[in-house]
């Protein structure tokens, strides 16, 4: 099986303006997580969500946005790009197994904002 | 909540070395646990897992044993190589808010 592509996989912006990035997830997979990861903060959890709808969301302000479509691949955007946006952004996919479920990531796409 | 507390880095070891990174976790009820290893310029990889209480995960050579009695999952190996040298992230699933809980991760250099 193809594992999770993430597009982009880097990008540069300058502040004010919006990014939208992209998620495919292994297929059979519904749900999709997004992550921010910083030197500073470490992996921090944006969004989950699982046939279409949002299940869970982090701490970010609502400037960060995601969505999923009916195949499952999910987008998320960030408008208003500040400074501290800059970070990589990873995707996971998961299938529910029995009671647990695993998560597989994605390369990352790498946002910098000047 | 659910709270997973990693080993601080970064850790430096000589090729050969055995290796342990602590990890401790905190959940309600009874979560899966994982460790992640992410590569310089990667996303992350699922490197092992356990599902329940005694179960030991393990993959090219790293082992770490789901402790209910200490709340511990400690990522072990008897020999690294160089090529080991990444970033380790202990991770769990509490089956809470749909949400995977990460430590802060470990770097680890080995060398030569």
């Amino acid at each position: 099986k193809a594992g999770v592509t993430q597009t982009p996989r880097y990008l540069i912006k300058t502040r004010g303006q919006q990014v939208t990035l992209s998620c495919s997830p292994i297929s059979g997979h519904r749900s999709v997580s997004w992550y921010q990861q910083t030197p500073g903060q470490g992996l921090q959890f944006l969004f989950e969500y699982f046939s279409e709808t949002q299940r869970n969301k982090g701490n970010f302000p609502g400037r960060f946005s995601g969505r999923q479509f009916s195949n499952s691949r999910s987008e998320m955007n960030v408008s208003t790009l500040e400074l501290g946006d800059s970070a990589l952004y990873l995707c996971a996919s998961s299938s529910l197994q029995g009671n647990w479920e695993t998560q597989y990531f994605g390369p990352g796409t790498r946002l910098l904002v000047l | 909540g659910d709270s997973v507390t990693q080993m601080e880095g970064p850790v430096t070891l000589s090729e050969e070395a055995f290796l342990t990174i602590n990890c401790t976790y905190t959940a309600t009820g009874y979560p899966s646990l994982f460790w992640y290893v992410q590569y310089p310029g990667e996303g992350l990889q699922l490197l092992l897992k356990a599902t329940k209480a005694d179960d030991k995960g393990s993959n090219k050579g790293f082992e770490a044993t789901y402790r209910k009695e200490t709340t511990s999952f400690h990522l072990e190996k008897g020999s690294v190589q160089v090529s080991d040298s990444a970033v380790y992230f202990c991770a769990l699933d509490g089956r809470t808010g749909n949400q995977f809980y990460f430590g802060t991760g470990t770097s680890l250099t080995v060398i030569p």
